[in-house]
């Protein structure tokens, strides 16, 4: 299970507020990406990075921002902007290479009430 | 954008049976193909991967056929045992993956 954590595991919020959500990984890679997974969606890319410093818009990138300032960690925040920010929400890495495997972390769990 | 859709949604199966699961792909510029298993409440791993240069892959009880002029992957799995009972996402990458929205697969003992 080690090499890429994200932490809480749960997490509960109020409306309005933004909340940050941490990815971390020890991997040495170079690639991250944030997902959301909502029940029969599948899983919907928010945000990712390629490099440090350097950031693209996923697919479902409104109300969610993220920073890249070092290569083991990529933040998302949910913003207030966010419509349904409660899902699960799962980080991944993948080395270097246009395309492979992409690790998991074991995902975080937003409730907004 | 590339659009990716995974058939069927749910199945169920005897043990000891075959399961199959198929993809359709949009971009024909998509050359790598995962498929990752995610047990409930876990995350979602790897269980095998094609690139376009080859037409079918096995590891085990699985395996991966990909037909690029039909843009369609497919998985087997044989002989299917209760521990197989997961959701199984499809992807296409391009630039980054495009998930299927996943098959329950129930392996019923």
């Amino acid at each position: 299970d080690g090499g890429i954590t994200q932490s809480p595991k749960y997490l509960f919020r109020k409306e309005g507020q933004n909340v940050t959500l941490s990815c971390e990984q020890n991997l040495n890679h170079d690639a991250m990406y944030w997902y959301r997974q909502d029940p029969g969606q599948g899983l919907r890319l928010i945000y990712y990075s390629q490099i440090v410093n350097d950031f693209q818009k996923g697919d479902i990138a409104e109300g969610y921002s993220v920073s890249r300032e070092k290569k083991e960690s990529f933040p998302l925040t949910v913003t207030s902007a966010q419509k349904n920010p409660t899902a699960f929400y799962l980080c991944a890495s993948m080395g270097s290479g246009r395309s492979g495997e992409q690790y998991f972390g074991p995902g975080t769990r937003l409730t907004v009430t | 954008g590339e659009n990716v859709e995974q058939h069927p949604s749910t199945l169920s199966v005897q043990e000891g049976d075959s399961a199959v699961i198929k993809c359709t792909y949009s971009d024909s510029a998509s050359n790598y193909f995962p498929w990752y298993k995610q047990e409930l409440g876990k995350r979602p791993q790897l269980i095998i991967d094609i690139r376009s240069n080859v037409g079918e892959k096995k590891d085990q009880r699985i395996a991966v056929t990909l037909n690029k002029t039909a843009k369609h992957f497919s998985l087997h799995i044989t002989e299917t045992q209760p521990e197989d009972s997961a959701v199984y996402f499809c992807a296409a990458d391009t630039d980054k993956l495009i998930f299927g929205t996943g098959t329950r697969l129930q392996v019923f003992p």
